[in-house]
């Protein structure tokens, strides 16, 4: 089945860059499906962050999106998140997820929480 | 922007009870919107996508209808381990965006 695994550093430093990865197994990163980052600061909703293709064409919120940059590696079968400048309002579970836009079944990682702080 | 409003925001409700919430689009989404069930801690997971077919592994006892701009999830019989927050979200166009949440709560 398809799973999907999050990791990167649990602290950020405030102006820092905050980056993540998400491993995808059970399916291709190069199928005919898009990748999705998700936040969730604590106690609040979720928050879609953006999406990548494997063509490396890419969707964002406008709301991050002078921040936000996602990646595809297809040798490693992964995809990243880079988010600049952050604040303490960046603080969150981190979740990737595939096929959030899509008329098919979606599937969630388990997610990471990042902390932003000196 | 698509926005999603979810009703009501909370709800309290017994074991064996018949549940339904609602989530409205700011405008139409066809068929686009997936529900999703959220425990504490825990990543969301996903009930019901395009408004009305069961992600596979969840029971029958969830059901997503509607289209348009107006849906709704229906839980038939509620079971102890149903209580959580529940969010809808639209799959039609980026950004995507999620309602705010229906917490459920026991009587």
């Amino acid at each position: 089945q398809v799973q999907l695994q999050e990791s990167g550093p649990g602290l950020v430093k405030p102006s820092g860059t905050l980056s993540l990865t998400c491993v995808v197994s059970g399916d291709s990163i190069s199928s005919n499906n898009w990748w999705n980052w998700v936040r969730q600061p604590p106690g609040k909703g979720l928050e879609w962050i953006g999406e990548i293709y494997h063509s490396g064409s890419a969707n964002y919120n406008p709301s991050l999106k002078s921040r936000v940059t996602i990646s595809v590696d297809k040798s490693k079968n992964q995809f990243s998140l880079k988010l600049t400048s952050v604040t303490a309002a960046d603080t969150a579970v981190y979740y990737c997820a595939r096929g959030l836009g899509a008329s098919t079944p979606n599937y969630w990682g388990q997610g990471t929480l990042v902390t932003v702080s000196s | 922007d698509i926005q999603m409003t979810q009703s009501p925001s909370s709800l309290s409700a017994s074991v064996g009870d018949r549940v339904t919430i609602t989530c409205r689009a700011s405008q139409s989404i066809n068929s686009y919107l997936n529900w999703y069930q959220q425990k504490p801690g825990k990543a969301p997971k996903t009930l019901i996508y395009a408004a009305s077919s069961l992600q596979s592994g969840v029971p029958s006892r969830f059901s997503g209808s509607g289209s348009g701009t107006d849906f709704t999830l229906t839980i038939g019989s509620l079971q102890p381990e149903d209580f959580a927050t529940y969010y809808c979200q639209q799959s039609h166009s980026t950004p995507y965006i999620f309602g705010q949440g229906t917490k459920l709560e026991i009587k």
